[in-house]
């Protein structure tokens, strides 16, 4: 079974502070997506990343995957009380052909007024 | 646009009772999965489907099983239910990647369910 870590399991900051959550694996994964859950809701893709070293970014979110393929990172940039909710990895490493990801156990970010 | 919804948002059930959770997509996807969510364990998969009338477990399928009659629905049974399947449920659809295109899993709102 792959496993995917991510740490910290939970951060509590104010807004306009800077933040990073990681995922971390033992195995390589063909591609990572990072999904954000908010309370109530199911979780919602924000990105995919699929080439060792790629960065990307989203507004004031920025993505990157490592070059072994086994990591990925978020960091936020000035947070504001919306980045908050559950932050979810999660793993294709199968080449896209099969469908199922693993996904790790989140990063509960609560970003304070 | 994208849509999964899940037929209920909260249920209440009694142990011993078949409970069924029932999930439509209308994207013609596919894909189809269950998961349950619970705190400290992330997402578990339970089933999923790749096609109508075909399935295949997931990590956690004990004690519950899964329909899929139609590409749109995706059902969910606990065939007695427990309180150890008290739980958030979600569902999931995709369609198969291709190419340089990476599959994305849409997600439902999820169901709330409370085995007493």
């Amino acid at each position: 079974t792959q496993l995917l870590e991510q740490s910290p399991q939970f951060l509590s900051i104010q807004e306009g502070e800077n933040l990073t959550v990681y995922c971390n694996s033992s195995s390589v994964f063909s591609s990572l997506q990072w999904y954000r859950q908010e309370p109530g809701e199911g979780p919602v893709l924000l990105v995919t990343v699929v080439t060792g070293g790629e960065v990307k970014k989203l507004k004031r979110l920025t993505f990157q995957f490592g070059d072994a393929r086994k990591d990925s990172s978020l960091h936020i940039t000035a947070a504001q009380p919306g980045d908050t909710g559950l932050y979810l990895c999660a793993g294709d490493n199968s080449g896209g052909s099969n469908y199922k990801l693993t996904f790790g156990k989140g990063t509960l970010l609560t970003v304070n007024p | 646009d994208v849509k999964v919804t899940q037929s209920s948002r909260y249920l209440v059930k009694r142990t011993g009772e078949k409970v069924f959770l029932e999930c439509v997509q209308d994207m013609d996807h596919e894909n189809m999965f269950w998961y349950r969510q619970d705190p400290g364990l992330g997402l578990r998969l339970i089933y999923f489907s790749y096609d109508v009338k075909m399935k295949e477990k997931g990590d956690i399928p004990e004690g519950y099983s899964v329909s899929r009659e139609k590409k749109e629905r995706f059902s969910l049974i606990l065939e007695s239910a427990s309180t150890n399947q008290t739980s958030m449920y979600l569902c999931a659809s995709s369609t198969p990647s291709s190419g340089f295109d990476q599959e994305t899993q849409y997600f439902g709102p999820g169901t709330r369910l409370l085995v007493l």
